[in-house]
């Protein structure tokens, strides 16, 4: 089973401000890697998939990037809503596997 | 816009079998080019994949140990829903269970949409 670690556990970072979110494979998930946002008390919603691509109605100031067992998230200009808890996940082949998230607090 | 949403109790007796519904409206689920998923959230910790069906019956488990063995996914789709049945449920069982969409794309493979969870509980 491929393992997604992800980090940091949690993030805090001031509005307008850039935050840097990891994912490290422990194999090679080639590219095929979503990005997840999930406030409290609601269902995640998908922010990228297939490393770089936005899903439908995703602002321009979220983006991914990475290869091989390496893959970013980046928020650029963040906003207040923007905190919650991020997930990476890959399925590359069964079984499909969740990271750990990364908590992400807005100063 | 597709939507979908979970049912079910949402109290579970230790040892008992827990059983829930994912509805789908707004598409079919009779659909070529996707699978229909069961994840589940315990309380303050991560998403766990319990499964996928495809709309001709087929399957895929996680193979953890926390499952393997306990899981079975089906569909209906003269009903447009999708179920989900855990055996020999504990305390950690307890968890917000969500379905979704799986997407299966060369190198896109997502989760999109999700429904809005359902906390099940199990306890006596």
């Amino acid at each position: 089973e491929v393992v997604l670690t992800q980090s940091p556990a949690t993030l805090s970072v001031s509005p307008g401000e850039r935050a840097t979110l990891s994912c490290r494979a422990s194999e090679s998930v080639w590219n095929n890697v979503a990005w997840y946002h999930q406030r409290p008390g609601q269902a995640p919603r998908l922010l990228i998939y297939g490393t770089s691509i936005r899903a439908t109605g995703i602002p321009a100031r979220f983006s991914g990037s990475g290869s091989g067992t390496e893959y970013t998230l980046t928020i650029s200009s963040l906003q207040s809503e923007d905190s919650g808890l991020y997930s990476c996940q890959r399925y590359d082949n069964w079984p499909l596997t969740f990271g750990g998230g990364t908590k992400l607090e807005i100063k | 816009q597709l939507q979908l949403q979970e049912s079910g109790p949402g109290l579970v007796k230790p040892s008992a079998t827990l059983s829930l519904i994912c509805s789908v409206s707004g598409g079919s689920i009779n659909d070529a080019n996707h699978y229909w998923a069961w994840i589940r959230q315990p309380p303050g910790k991560g998403l766990q994949w319990i499964g996928n069906v495809y709309y001709s019956g087929t399957t895929h488990y996680n193979p953890s140990p926390s499952l393997r063995g306990r899981v079975a996914i089906s569909v209906d789709s003269s009903r447009n829903q999708f179920f989900l049945q855990v055996t020999s449920v504990t305390a950690a069982d307890t968890a917000v269970y969500y379905c979704a969409r799986l997407t299966k794309d060369t190198a896109m493979d997502r989760l999109d949409p999700w429904g809005q969870g359902t906390l099940v509980t199990v306890s006596s």
